[in-house]
């Protein structure tokens, strides 16, 4: 069926360093891949995208990679800050029932 | 412009009680998604609204149905509600289907079935 894995749950990383968040999907006709930041308390929000005509994207501190071949995507913070701390979801847009299917999540703490 | 908001924000129901839960999307979206978050399953897609039709479904129960009005608002029904029903539900606008990189969320419906 549609799936999206997500790895770690957890991930604890010192201010500065970099933080990687790592997504498998099992769908091969997905198109479409975000990533969305949801505070403690607050609504999910979109932080980057990538289509799958695109092998990597960046915005500033965050990057995301595609590789298509192997179903998997990965986020990548680099210089990470406190105001990091939250829970991290990847999803794919199902490419023959267009459906979001969304990961498990990742908390992720940047201890200062 | 205003967010998409959802009513209530709070709710709490016993088992086998139905409850309905509203939203509002973005002025000019047209489309509305509906997401069951729990602590274990994370963001479950639930349904997709667009120009009143249900576009897509997610593996849920019958228990779980939805309609969109005239003026894009959305509602979501539960009927005869179950322990594990409890959980947070999120509606999400766009502008239109598939504009997911257009998409918002709602603040969510808290639900707590005892």
């Amino acid at each position: 069926g549609e799936n999206v894995e997500q790895h770690p749950s957890t991930l604890s990383v010192q201010e500065g360093d970099s933080a990687v968040i790592k997504c498998t999907y099992s769908d091969s006709a997905s198109n479409y891949f975000p990533w969305y930041k949801q505070e403690l308390g607050k609504r999910p929000q979109l932080i980057i995208d990538i289509r799958s005509n695109v092998g990597e994207k960046k915005d500033q501190r965050i990057a995301v990679t595609l590789n298509k071949t192997a179903k998997h995507f990965s986020l990548h913070i680099t210089e990470t800050q406190p105001e990091d701390s939250a829970v991290y979801f990847c999803a794919a847009l199902t490419g023959s029932s267009y459906k979001l299917i969304f990961g498990s999540g990742t908390r992720l703490l940047v201890r200062p | 412009k205003a967010g998409v908001t959802q009513t209530p924000r709070y709710l709490i129901k016993t088992r086998g009680q139905q409850v309905t839960l509203s939203c509002s999307p973005i002025s000019g979206h047209r489309s509305v998604s509906w997401y069951q978050q729990t602590p274990g399953q994370g963001l479950q897609f639930l349904f997709e609204y667009f120009s009143e039709t249900q576009r897509n479904k997610g593996n849920f129960p019958g228990r779980f149905s939805g309609r969109q009005f005239s003026n894009s608002r959305s509602e979501m029904n539960v009927s005869t509600l179950e322990l594990g029903d409890s959980a947070l539900y999120l509606c999400a606008s766009s502008p239109g289907p598939e504009s997911y990189n257009e998409q918002f969320f709602g603040p969510g419906t808290r639900l707590t079935v005892l």
